[in-house]
């Protein structure tokens, strides 16, 4: 199973809105509405900033969003802040039962 | 609090063995689906394994299949790794998660790590 793809780096301004893409296929991304975000700061563990394609747990703020179209996955921040500076990984359900990672994307706050 | 608190990483030699518990509180443990990730030095997220919450279904990542076994204890509210034939290629940080619904790639709350290094 090869690892989703998203870009290496992205970068905002405060107060701007970047957006991250995850592609897959149709065995991933495309065929099925599990595509998740975590969101990744040094040393730490990784947290979910959104699940199943769109929702955001509790405490998440509504300046995460996703979505999907097609084979490829969307995560946009909107009014970027300082602290949203980590690292951004989407996953996905497979069609064989297992989980996909994306490679990473380093989101950097100018 | 929900917590997981992953133990029993270490330092081991290629071909060697290694297991790692992850003991979870504050939530109905035996609710739900558990799943191992890790993370290489440096590099990014790698799904190992997940297990269903009654142990009824396993899966693994092709990288671990056949040297890797997941499997939990629910009346001890604790999960584990079992790894052996351990490669160069494994050492990495490995995180136990909590799935927030069986097989929808969705784990909602993630414990601090365990590194394994292995080398001789």
């Amino acid at each position: 199973q090869s690892a989703l793809t998203q870009p290496a780096s992205v970068s905002g301004s405060p107060g701007q809105s970047i957006t991250i893409s995850c592609t897959g296929t149709s065995s991933d991304v495309g065929g099925y509405n599990y595509v998740s975000w975590y969101q990744q700061h040094p040393g730490k563990a990784p947290k979910l900033m959104i699940y199943e394609v769109s929702n955001r747990p509790s405490g998440v703020p509504d300046r995460f969003s996703g979505s999907k179209s097609g084979n490829t996955a969307s995560l946009t921040i909107s009014g970027l802040q300082a602290e949203d500076e980590a690292d951004y990984y989407c996953s996905s359900y497979t069609s064989s039962s297992t989980v996909v990672f994306g490679g990473g994307t380093k989101l950097t706050v100018l | 609090e929900v917590q997981l608190v992953e133990s029993g990483g270490g330092l081991v030699k290629p071909g060697g063995s290694l297991r790692l518990s992850c003991a979870a509180s504050g939530f109905t443990f035996s609710s739900y689906s558990m799943n191992w990730v890790r993370q290489a030095p440096g590099k990014g997220l790698e799904w190992v394994s997940s297990i269903s919450s009654s142990s009824s279904y396993i899966y693994y990542a092709d990288s671990v299949k056949g040297r890797f076994t997941i499997s939990r204890d629910n009346a001890k509210n604790s999960l584990y790794l079992q790894m052996n034939s351990l490669r160069a290629e494994d050492t990495a940080v490995y995180y136990c998660a909590r799935g927030r619904r069986w097989l929808t790639a969705a784990f909602d709350i993630w414990g601090q790590g365990t590194m394994v290094t292995v080398s001789s």
